[in-house]
């Protein structure tokens, strides 16, 4: 079956430090993959996507590189800051079923200090 | 315009008792499916509705979880003779609908937390 690995954390970063969240999966056929993310007290929001190998998605100065032959995704950012604190969650879904139904990590809590 | 809203937004109930949840997903998404958060097992599917009819219920822990949708709407999961181990959050999330060789993003709505005292 599918399956999604992440660093679990906690991770605790200074504003401006670097950032990289790893996230591997595990998949029966070629998943799109996902990073969501959770603010305090907020639901689940996408933060980017890629659908193919290869593909970088990107947004809020975040990055993944949807690698097949490391079958990776893992989430970086330059310079992270306060509010970048939050729950981040790697996710695939496999369209094997038709259904797209997301298949999560189990979240890594990042707190950005100033 | 208006997004995925879930009621009641927190549920403390006695074990055994029976509790529903409820979803509105965005106006025209198809697709509608429920997840649920808890501390040990992380975020997990439970159940998917294409309209109406549920053709994925791999995810449902138990035959106490039931869940119903109307109208391509509104849906509603049922949880009979609560036990404390279904204390979490349950997630409902909305999208247009799939097709092969496409994704359309899941919108989430902000949960309802379940607390089985």
């Amino acid at each position: 079956g599918n399956s999604v690995t992440q660093m679990e954390g906690p991770v605790t970063l200074s504003e401006e430090a670097f950032l990289t969240i790893n996230c591997t999966y595990t998949a029966t056929g070629y998943p799109s993959l996902f990073w969501y993310v959770q603010y305090p007290g907020e639901g689940l929001q996408l933060l980017l996507k890629a659908t193919k190998a290869d593909d970088k998605g990107s947004n809020k100065g975040f990055e993944a590189t949807y690698r097949k032959e490391t079958t990776s995704f893992h989430l970086e950012k330059g310079s992270v800051q306060v509010s970048d604190s939050a729950v981040y969650f790697c996710a695939l879904s496999d369209p094997g079923g038709s259904n797209y139904k997301l298949t999560f990590g189990k979240g890594t809590l990042l707190t950005v200090n100033p | 315009g208006a997004g995925v809203s879930q009621s009641p937004s927190n549920k403390v109930t006695e074990k055994g008792k029976d509790v529903e949840l409820r979803c509105d997903p965005i106006s025209g998404h198809t697709a509608l499916y429920w997840y649920r958060q808890s501390l040990g097992q992380g975020l997990e599917f439970l159940i998917y509705f294409q309209g109406n009819s549920a053709p994925d219920k791999s995810g449902l822990p138990s035959d106490r979880f039931s869940a119903e949708r109307t109208g391509g709407s509104v849906s509603t999961l049922t949880i009979q003779r609560t036990q404390q181990e279904d204390s979490a959050v349950y997630l409902c999330a909305s999208s247009r609908l799939p097709w092969g060789g496409g994704h359309y993003e899941q919108y989430f709505g902000p949960g309802t937390r379940l607390t089985v005292t």
